[in-house]
């Protein structure tokens, strides 16, 4: 079955500094996604970054990128020039590819991140 | 178009009450999925369905029934609530099976049951 951890609970980074949030998965399959979502207070869930196992190059989305380690199977995200609006409840999620011909998500537990002014 | 809503936004029930949560999409959405976020534990997905008239079990199934008999809508039921389903509940939607093909979230439902 596959897993994905976030070891760090909370993180905290001052404001205009660069902050990075772990996340690590465990998987046999060779086609997968994987995905960075963001809920601030309001609960909503909102995407930030996804990342395609095959592609070797690293996602970007703005200030927001990842480090894709596919033989670490690792997958961890970077906020620079953060944002007080960056504060957040940041989940790493993880769902095989289309040939698998499932649809299920695996989400990991959470980092919640502070922003200091 | 509205996105995923979902109601109610709040809700406390007793224990062995029955409810149902609504969610309900406008973009033409094959897929829908419920999950439940507790704390410290994440998103966990409780049923899916890859169209009308077709679900699944996710992770967290039992206690909970679905069924899809219109794209639009996918509500959740509880049958006989326990204390141990006060979370916060989850729809979500996505059109197609790619990468591009974002899932999006409604807003949430808290549930007590006390």
């Amino acid at each position: 079955a596959q897993t994905v951890t976030q070891s760090q609970p909370e993180m905290s980074v001052q404001e205009a500094e660069t902050v990075t949030l772990s996340c690590t998965y465990d998987t046999s399959e060779s086609d997968y996604y994987l995905f960075w979502y963001k809920q601030p207070p309001s609960r909503q869930m909102i995407l930030v970054i996804r990342q395609e196992a095959y592609k070797q190059q690293n996602a970007t989305e703005n200030r927001f990128s990842v480090n894709f380690q596919k033989a670490a199977k690792s997958f961890s995200l970077k906020i620079s020039d953060s944002q007080l609006g960056d504060a957040a409840m940041y989940f790493c999620a993880y769902r095989r590819g289309i040939t698998s011909g499932t649809y299920k998500y695996i989400f990991g537990t959470g980092t919640r991140l502070k922003v200091l002014a | 178009n509205a996105g995923v809503t979902q109601t109610p936004k709040f809700q406390v029930l007793k224990t062995g009450q029955s409810m149902t949560l609504q969610c309900a999409q406008d973009m033409n959405h094959e897929y829908m999925s419920w999950y439940r976020q507790d704390p410290g534990m994440g998103l966990r997905l409780i049923h899916y369905s890859v169209g009308a008239g077709i679900t699944d079990q996710g992770e967290v199934p039992n206690g909970y029934n679905v069924s899809r008999s219109t794209t639009e809508d996918f509500p959740l039921r509880l049958l006989s609530a326990a204390p141990s389903q006060t979370s916060v509940y989850f729809c979500a939607s996505r059109y197609g099976t790619g990468i591009d093909n974002e899932q999006f979230f409604g807003p949430g439902t808290r549930l007590t049951v006390l």
